[in-house]
């Protein structure tokens, strides 16, 4: 069945930092790849989101690439900062289906 | 912001007694989910609805039935809760041909 994977957390950097969150998913065909934030006590949001093979999506600095043929959309940020501590998570959607599959989460924590 | 509203928001409830939760949309979107989040579990999904009457079970669905008698409301019940079902319960909305979906600000239960 279809499945997504990310990195364990929790990720703690400073500001500035460069982050990235790995995330690779398991699925037939060709799914849409999504990355969505979670800010305490809130509900999700759609930060980027790519639909087919070698898309980029951004999104407030954010990038996260769809890659084929390592099966994976890694988030990247170049310089962090506070507010975009949360939770992330990397989610799928098998072409047709409208059901998404979610990774587990990865928690950021960025200080000062 | 999607018109997706959930409630309540918080709710304490006793071991065996039922509880509905409810989801409201004024997006007129077709597909409508509910999730629930767990610390080491990411979301997992418990029913979905394609339309109206028209319901489908997630990988998490013991325990839980839901109806959907008009577009814009997805009920979620638990006929009897128990402790295991203590978690944050989002509810999601998505249009068809619209790969994204939009949450809402969640539901946290109590059973004790």
């Amino acid at each position: 069945g279809n499945s997504v994977t990310q990195m364990e957390g929790p990720v703690t950097l400073s500001e500035e930092a460069f982050l990235t969150i790995n995330c690779t998913y398991t699925a037939t065909g060709y799914p849409s790849l999504f990355w969505y934030v979670q800010y305490p006590g809130e509900g999700l949001q759609l930060p980027l989101k790519a639909t087919k093979a070698d898309d980029k999506g951004s999104n407030k600095g954010f990038e996260a690439t769809y890659r084929k043929e390592t099966t994976s959309f890694h988030l990247e940020k170049g310089s962090v900062q506070v507010s975009d501590s949360a939770v992330y998570f990397c989610a799928l959607e098998q072409g047709g289906s409208e059901k998404l599959v979610f990774g587990k989460g990865t928690k950021l924590t960025v200080n000062p | 912001d999607a018109g997706i509203t959930q409630s309540p928001r918080h709710k304490v409830t006793e071991t065996g007694t039922p509880v509905t939760l409810r989801c409201h949309q004024t997006e007129n979107h077709r597909y409508m989910y509910w999730y629930r989040q767990d610390p080491g579990h990411g979301l997992r999904l418990i029913h979905y609805s394609y339309g109206v009457k028209d319901t489908d079970k997630g990988e998490v669905s013991d325990g839980y039935s839901v109806s959907r008698s008009k577009t814009e409301d997805f009920l979620l019940t638990l006929e009897s809760a128990t402790s295991s079902q203590t978690s944050v319960y989002f509810c999601a909305i998505s249009g068809q041909g619209v790969t994204e979906a939009f949450f809402g600000q969640g539901t946290r239960l109590t059973v004790v």
